[in-house]
């Protein structure tokens, strides 16, 4: 059974730019959630996709959006880059929110120059 | 708020040492689920264990092994005559029962094992 699988692996942006990540999900898992990991504030919640329906929101600016597929794969896309957005973007797929567990792919390094 | 406290940065041991990796909760609610997830070199976070609030029941999966203690707020994980292999960093995480898949982590214990 394949696991979750992110794309790209690495990215390079410059500041002001735009970025679409992608996550395919294991297969049935219809649950996906994002993170942000940086050094200086660890794993961060971004947001959540049940069935195409974002239920759960982090605290992170609007220029973090995301969205999910009826074949349960999820884009997250973010406007404007700033130096700070760089970090290590982790997605998680369940087969139903938080009562089942999470599975996480490699992740998606961005670094914004 | 709910929050995790993974108080131990970094441990170092030689190989075939027993660990403790320490984490701390605080929630306010009865219903919770908690994890351990260990993240080795390559970013990959891999699922160690879940475990509800109504279990308490200690669990051991070969060399690991996790005590969870609603007493104390703990939910700590042992790893039994380590091995170089086990080095990565290690996070723990608490979700509440209805905020579905927001985990919460903790800031991550770095555990080094060396030859």
């Amino acid at each position: 059974k394949a696991g979750v699988t992110q794309t790209p692996r690495y990215l390079i942006k410059t500041r002001g730019q735009q970025v679409t990540l992608s996550c395919s999900p294991i297969s049935g898992h219809r649950s996906v959630s994002w993170y942000q990991q940086t050094p200086g504030q660890g794993l961060q919640f971004l947001f959540e996709y049940f069935s195409e329906t974002q239920r759960n929101k982090g605290n992170f600016p609007g220029r973090f959006s995301g969205r999910q597929f009826s074949n349960s794969r999820s884009e997250m896309n973010v406007s404007t880059l700033e130096l700070g957005d760089s970090a290590l973007y982790l997605c998680a797929s369940s087969l139903a929110p938080g009562r089942s567990e999470a599975f996480f792919g490699q992740g998606t390094r961005l670094t914004v120059v | 708020a709910q929050k995790v406290t993974q108080a131990q940065t970094e441990i170092s041991v030689v190989e075939k040492e027993d660990v403790t990796l320490d984490c701390v909760y605080e929630t306010r609610d009865t219903t919770y689920y908690l994890f351990w997830y260990k993240q080795p070199p390559s970013g990959e976070l891999v699922f160690l264990i879940r475990r509800n609030s109504f279990d308490e029941q200690n669990e051991i999966s070969g060399r690991y092994s996790w005590n969870f203690q609603k007493s104390t707020s703990s939910f700590n994980f042992t790893i039994t005559a380590s091995q170089v292999v086990d080095s990565a960093v290690y996070f723990c995480a608490l979700t509440l029962y209805n905020q579905g898949g927001k985990l919460i982590f903790g800031q991550g214990t770095e555990l080094s094992v060396k030859p």
